[in-house]
């Protein structure tokens, strides 16, 4: 399996919902990233998580909550969200630890609207 | 502030003409990565090219890389309309925790016409 698979494809939420994106990678991979990426930008780089330990945190809003349960699997745990939070969540996946010195694999990505 | 940023932002061409796509950046790095995108879906990798190297090579890209001018181009030979995507450089540096990140530059938009 040389992907990483991510759910829903969409989701529409309200500003009171509680969701959760799900992310999937069975490369034995040990870094895996979320981005979130607004229209016609770039993505930013939301949290890392290396060999399962959060290791950056880009000063993201207590509103997002990632977790890794275990080296395969991400989730990012959404709560109390802005409209302005609606964006394309994408997920990546690294060989090794986090760091420049190696590619990420990309997911489709989740396209959430919040409403 | 983005540690890339592409130029030009918007390119068309003739299916067959070559595109160049230019990175520059601010800071130091180990290595610089090309990703590509296909509109509203997920990044597919490229190419990465690292700090000691000054050229490389895979099927019609063509990377290079100028550490003293501290900037990167991307040559797509014989383009085709598959081609039609965004096209992003992404660098690595150091947070302010210390921790090595990619930060991707703002993208050129490219569109190859059949």
């Amino acid at each position: 399996d040389t992907e990483v698979t991510q759910t829903p494809k969409h989701l529409v939420m309200g500003m009171t919902n509680k969701k959760s994106l799900k992310c999937e990678q069975h490369m034995g991979h040990r870094a895996m990233y979320w981005y979130k990426q607004k229209a016609k930008k770039p993505p930013e780089l939301m949290f890392v998580y290396s060999y399962e330990k959060l290791s950056i945190n880009e000063s993201v809003p207590s509103r997002f909550s990632p977790e890794c349960p275990n080296s395969s699997l991400l989730n990012l745990h959404l709560h109390a969200l802005q409209p302005e939070d609606s964006a394309l969540y994408l997920c990546a996946s690294s060989p090794r630890g986090s760091g420049g010195y190696n590619e990420q694999f990309f997911g489709p990505g989740t396209r959430l609207t919040v409403l | 502030s983005q540690q890339g940023e592409e130029d030009p932002q918007a390119l068309s061409i003739q299916e067959g003409e070559n595109a160049t796509m230019n990175c520059s950046y601010k800071t130091s790095i180990n290595n610089l990565q090309w990703y590509r995108q296909n509109s509203g879906r997920g990044l597919v990798h490229l190419i990465l090219i690292r700090s000691n190297e000054r050229e490389k090579h895979s099927g019609r890209l063509r990377v290079t890389l100028d550490t003293s001018k501290k900037s990167s181009s991307l040559l797509i030979t014989a383009s085709r309309a598959a081609d039609t995507a965004s096209y992003f450089c992404a660098t690595d540096a150091r947070n302010s925790g210390g921790y090595q990140k990619v930060t991707f530059g703002i993208g050129t938009k490219l569109q190859v016409i059949p």
